[in-house]
């Protein structure tokens, strides 16, 4: 399987800071590596699919790079609505693994 | 509009089983492969088990190899899964998801459930 190291695992930040979260596999994924954002008692939400591209409806504040094993995701200006948790997944290989996640707080 | 309604959580003891539905509507089911995801209290997300859209092919995390099953009725649009042998560390919230083959051949998890609570306990 497919190991995902995300980090920071929790990151305090204030509305307008540019924040950044990493992810890095075990092995080389291509760029088959997207983002979800998930709120208190909510199901996950796709925000960046296929390492960078943007998924429709999501803020364009946020951006993905990366390839093979290294792996970030970019938000350019926090906005309140952004504090959340985020999850890096690769769907390379089944399992298809997610990171242990972010809690992006205030 | 696309729905995915998980049913089928509940509480159950240690060494039992459930069963948890996904009802679909808003797309043309058989098109689409799908996924269920969990989420242990106060944990982050883990991939548990796939379904191509025929149903032909199934994929497990090695977590629930050889207790869990799914399948798929495409008379009904509904997702299944079959849980046997529940453990303590079974308990999450399940939530059922579409998998979409977006840009490059990447599959993403697009449309998601609200998910349904299992609690294994004695």
């Amino acid at each position: 399987d497919i190991q995902m190291t995300q980090s920071p695992s929790s990151l305090s930040a204030s509305v307008g800071d540019r924040v950044t979260i990493t992810c890095r596999t075990s092995q080389s994924i291509s760029t088959y590596l997207n983002w979800y954002q998930q709120k208190p008692g909510k199901a996950p939400r796709l925000l960046i699919y296929a390492t960078s591209s943007l998924q429709s409806g999501a803020p364009s504040r946020f951006s993905g790079s990366g390839s093979g094993t290294d792996f970030t995701l970019s938000i350019s200006s926090l906005q309140p609505e952004d504090f959340a948790s985020y999850y890096c997944q690769q769907t390379f290989n089944t399992p298809y693994t997610f990171g242990q996640g972010t809690r992006l707080e205030i | 509009e696309v729905q995915l309604l998980e049913s089928g959580g509940g509480l159950v003891q240690p060494g039992g089983s459930q069963r948890l539905s996904c009802a679909t509507s808003g797309f043309t089911f058989s098109n689409y492969a799908m996924s269920w995801v969990r989420q242990a209290p106060g944990k982050g997300l883990e991939w548990v088990s796939g379904i191509t859209g025929s149903g032909g092919s199934t994929y497990y995390a090695g977590s629930v190899k050889g207790r869990f099953t799914i399948s798929r009725d495409g008379s009904k649009s509904t997702l299944f899964l079959q849980m046997n042998r529940l453990r303590a560390e079974d308990t999450a919230v399940y939530y059922c998801a579409r998998d979409l083959v977006a840009s490059f051949g990447v599959v993403v998890n697009d449309y998601w459930g609200q998910g349904t609570l299992v609690s294994v306990s004695s």
